[in-house]
């Protein structure tokens, strides 16, 4: 049964705290990803890895960080949270694309951490 | 800024009813269509992912087509179940890495 986990379901921060968010798949998926989810608002991406130590920016990668020491974790980082940063967090994991983009193919996604920053 | 639609917001139906909700999206530049439902406490889970223009595909009660020309896909359930109650969401990949989503369809499926 394949699976991505993330460290925690619920987290509660204050402002300014360093916060990591971890995420592990145990499907040996070269793809990973961090999305927010906010209400009245789509998935949107923050950043995704193509390989260890790669890292590309998505859409809303401004006040985040992330890192990919192995291939089976993908860490983000909030340096300095901030109330606005309270979301839904998901983190994603899909094999590489044969052809054209890379992330072509099904993303499998983790339960989700809800962070909320005080 | 490419813009996924989804329409409608959220659908309430009864038990047995039928059901289609629709994606649509720019059609220029097109590669991938993905559609996910996501239900409540779970993580969102891939029911389709669609790329040619005409692809129709079926999972059971649940069935998906794609017109890739005039921009948009249509997602189906025949004989909706109170267990088919979740967020369906489109996501559309044009000729980059990165996967645009559609705010969703909540459905509420009623007994």
């Amino acid at each position: 049964d394949v699976k991505v986990t993330q460290s925690s379901r619920y987290l509660v921060k204050r402002t300014g705290e360093k916060v990591f968010l971890e995420c592990v798949q145990d499907m040996d998926h070269e793809n990973m990803f961090w999305y927010r989810q906010d209400p009245g608002l789509g998935l949107r991406l923050i950043y995704f890895s193509y390989d260890v130590k790669m890292k590309e920016k998505g859409d809303i990668p401004e006040g985040y960080s992330v890192s990919r020491e192995k291939k089976e974790r993908f860490s983000l980082i909030l340096e300095s949270a901030s109330t606005n940063q309270t979301s839904m967090y998901l983190c994603a994991s899909s094999s590489l694309g044969s052809a054209g983009p890379r992330s072509a193919n099904e993303q499998f996604f983790g339960p989700g951490t809800r962070l909320t920053v005080l | 800024i490419l813009n996924v639609e989804q329409s409608p917001q959220s659908l309430h139906v009864q038990e047995g009813d039928s059901t289609n909700f629709t994606c649509s999206f720019p059609s220029s530049n097109f590669y991938a269509l993905h559609w996910y439902r996501w239900e409540t406490a779970k993580s969102p889970e891939a029911l389709f992912v669609m790329t040619l223009n005409g692809d129709e595909k079926k999972k059971g009660r649940i069935s998906a087509t794609l017109n890739t020309k005039e921009g948009y896909s249509y997602l189906y359930i025949k004989g909706s179940q109170p267990e088919d109650s979740a967020t369906y969401l489109c996501a559309l990949l044009y000729n980059t890495d990165k996967l645009i989503f559609g705010t969703g369809t909540r459905l509420q499926v009623f007994p």
